[in-house]
C-alpha cells in the first residue's frame, strides 16, 4: 500500500484557518486521498476525498497538488471541537467495486486554542 | 450515511476469558470492518467481513483468536479469545457506505481492559 507521511502535530487558533499537509510520494494513477478525523472518545469519521481536482464540502477542503504527491486538508475556520487526530489515507479500489480496506497511518494532531 | 452501535461500550476482563463485541448496523450492508486501536495508537484492520461468508484476516490476525460472526446484513460480532492484558485496546466496528459513497462508517468502539 503506498505511504502517507504527517506531521505529529499542529496547533491552531480558533477561527483562524488551519492547512493540514499529507505527503503521499508513491501514490498510484487509481488511488484517491481520504481524509478521516477522530475526536477524543469516538470512532473516526470521514471528512472529504479526491482524485485529482481540488474538493469542498461543508466540513473541509482538499487541495492536491498537481503530481498529487501531496494534499492539504484546509479547515477554514477552526473551531474547538475540530479539535481530532487527522487522518490521511491513499485507497485502492478493486475493479468496480468499492471494496478497499482504509490503512490508517499515525495521523496528525490538532489542538485548537481559545 | 449509516448509524452503528456497538455492545458493549466498554468492558473490564480476566485474562484467560473470551469477549463477544456486537456490532449493529441501521441499514443493509455487504461489507463489514473491524480495527483495533491500541493505547495511543492508530487504527489497525483485524478483518473484513462479508455476510455469507468467511472473514478475511489481515496479516498478524487469526481466526481462533478473534473469530467473527456475519449472520445477516446488519449485524456482526468479534470475539477476542484466552484475552491477556495485551489485547487491551479500542475495538471498531465499520461498514462501508452505499456505493459510490465511497467512505467508510465507524461505529463508537469498545474499550476493552484486560487485567
Amino acid at each position: 500500500d503506498a505511504k502517507t507521511t504527517q506531521p505529529n502535530s499542529m496547533e491552531s487558533n480558533e477561527e483562524e484557518p488551519v492547512h493540514l499537509p499529507c505527503n503521499h510520494s508513491t501514490i498510484s494513477g487509481t488511488d484517491y486521498i481520504h481524509w478521516y478525523r477522530q475526536l477524543p472518545s469516538q470512532g473516526p469519521e470521514y471528512v472529504i476525498h479526491g482524485l485529482t481536482s481540488n474538493v469542498n464540502n461543508r466540513m473541509a477542503s482538499l487541495a492536491i497538488a498537481e503530481d498529487r504527491k501531496s494534499s492539504t486538508l484546509i479547515l477554514h475556520r477552526a473551531t474547538l471541537r475540530d479539535a481530532a487526530v487527522y487522518y490521511c489515507i491513499l485507497r485502492s479500489w478493486a475493479g468496480g467495486t468499492s471494496y478497499g480496506k482504509l490503512t490508517f497511518g499515525q495521523g496528525t494532531i490538532l489542538t485548537v486554542h481559545p | 450515511s449509516a448509524v452503528i452501535s456497538q455492545k458493549p461500550s466498554r468492558d473490564i476482563c480476566q485474562r484467560g476469558t473470551s469477549l463477544t463485541i456486537q456490532c449493529q448496523v441501521d441499514s443493509q450492508v455487504t461489507m463489514m470492518f473491524w480495527y483495533r486501536q491500541q493505547p495511543g495508537q492508530s487504527l489497525t484492520l483485524i478483518a473484513t467481513a462479508n455476510q455469507g461468508s468467511e472473514a478475511t484476516y489481515e496479516s498478524g490476525f487469526v481466526i481462533d483468536k478473534f473469530p467473527i460472526s456475519r449472520p445477516n446484513l446488519t449485524f456482526s460480532t468479534l470475539t477476542v479469545s484466552n484475552m491477556s492484558p495485551e489485547d487491551s485496546s479500542i475495538y471498531l466496528c465499520s461498514v462501508e457506505g452505499d456505493a459510490g459513497v465511497y467512505t467508510q462508517y465507524f461505529g463508537p468502539g469498545t474499550r476493552l481492559t484486560v487485567l
